[in-house]
C-alpha cells in the first residue's frame, strides 16, 4: 500500500540514450511533482501537474518531458541523456496546489549517466 | 524561485542535546513554513510546519520558532536521538498564481552521536 511509488529505483545508462521514469500515487491527490536532487543534496522543482494540467515548468532543458496520463500518474521522459543529468529524481504528490498542503515523496530514482 | 538560506550545513550533537537549525528568507511571499526530514536513500517527509500567524509550534520533541520581523524560522530538536540523524530541509513554498512547489533550502546534515 505504498503511497507514492517510482520505477525504476536505479537507472544506469549511457550518454545519448533516452529513458523514462514512472510515478504513481494511490493517495487520490490531484497534484503531482518532479524534483531533482543533485549530488550535494540540493532539491529543486522541475515540474508540477494539477489535474493532468502542467502548472509549473521550471527552467529545465526541453530534453525533459513530463506526461500525466491521469491524476494518479506522472511520468518523466528524458531524451539524449547527458552526464549532468545524473541525480536522484523524486516524484511527489499533494492534495491541492496552493502550497500549504503536505507533499508526499516517492523513494526516488537514482539516475547515473555514464 | 525565491531563495531561502539554511544554516548550519552540518551539525553534530550528542545524544540528549538540543539541535537547532535556522532558515532565513528574503521576502514575504511565503505563508507556510515547513521542515522536511530525509533519511539516506529515502524521499523527504514532512516533519513539522507552521503558519505565520503563530510564533511557535511544538510537536513532541520538535519545535518550530517563527520570527516574522527577522524573516527567520528555526527547528529545535530537544533530547536529540541517534534516530534523528538525517538531513533537514526548510522548504517554504512561495505564493504564486499557479502551483506552489516547495522551495528547499540547501539542507542540514544532522548527526546525533550516542
Amino acid at each position: 500500500d505504498t503511497a507514492v511509488s517510482q520505477t525504476p529505483k536505479y537507472l544506469v545508462t549511457q550518454m545519448g540514450n533516452d529513458k523514462s521514469i514512472k510515478c504513481e500515487q494511490n493517495l487520490g491527490h490531484d497534484t503531482m511533482y518532479w524534483y531533482k536532487q543533485d549530488s550535494k543534496k540540493f532539491l529543486k522543482i522541475m515540474f508540477s501537474y494539477n489535474n493532468k494540467e502542467l502548472i509549473i515548468n521550471e527552467t529545465v532543458p526541453n530534453r525533459f518531458s513530463p506526461k500525466s496520463p491521469d491524476k494518479a500518474h506522472l511520468n518523466l521522459h528524458i531524451n539524449s541523456l547527458e552526464l549532468g543529468d545524473s541525480a536522484v529524481y523524486f516524484c511527489a504528490s499533494s492534495q491541492g496546489h496552493t502550497g500549504t498542503y503536505e507533499q508526499y515523496f516517492g523513494p526516488g530514482t537514482r539516475l547515473t549517466v555514464t | 524561485q525565491q531563495q531561502v538560506k539554511q544554516s548550519p550545513q552540518s551539525l553534530i550533537v550528542q545524544k540528549g542535546g538540543i539541535s537547532i537549525i535556522n532558515c532565513a528568507y528574503e521576502n514575504t511571499a511565503f505563508d507556510y513554513f515547513p521542515w522536511y526530514q530525509q533519511f539516506p536513500g529515502k524521499g523527504p517527509a514532512l516533519l513539522i510546519a507552521i503558519r505565520p500567524d503563530v510564533s511557535e509550534k511544538k510537536e513532541g520533541r520538535f519545535t518550530i520558532s517563527f520570527n516574522k520581523s527577522a524573516k527567520q524560522f528555526s527547528l529545535h530538536i530537544m533530547d536529540s536521538q541517534p534516530g534523528d540523524s538525517a538531513t533537514y530541509f526548510c522548504a517554504p513554498p512561495p505564493r504564486s498564481n499557479s502551483g506552489y512547489a516547495l522551495n528547499f533550502g540547501k539542507g542540514t546534515s544532522l548527526l546525533v552521536t550516542p
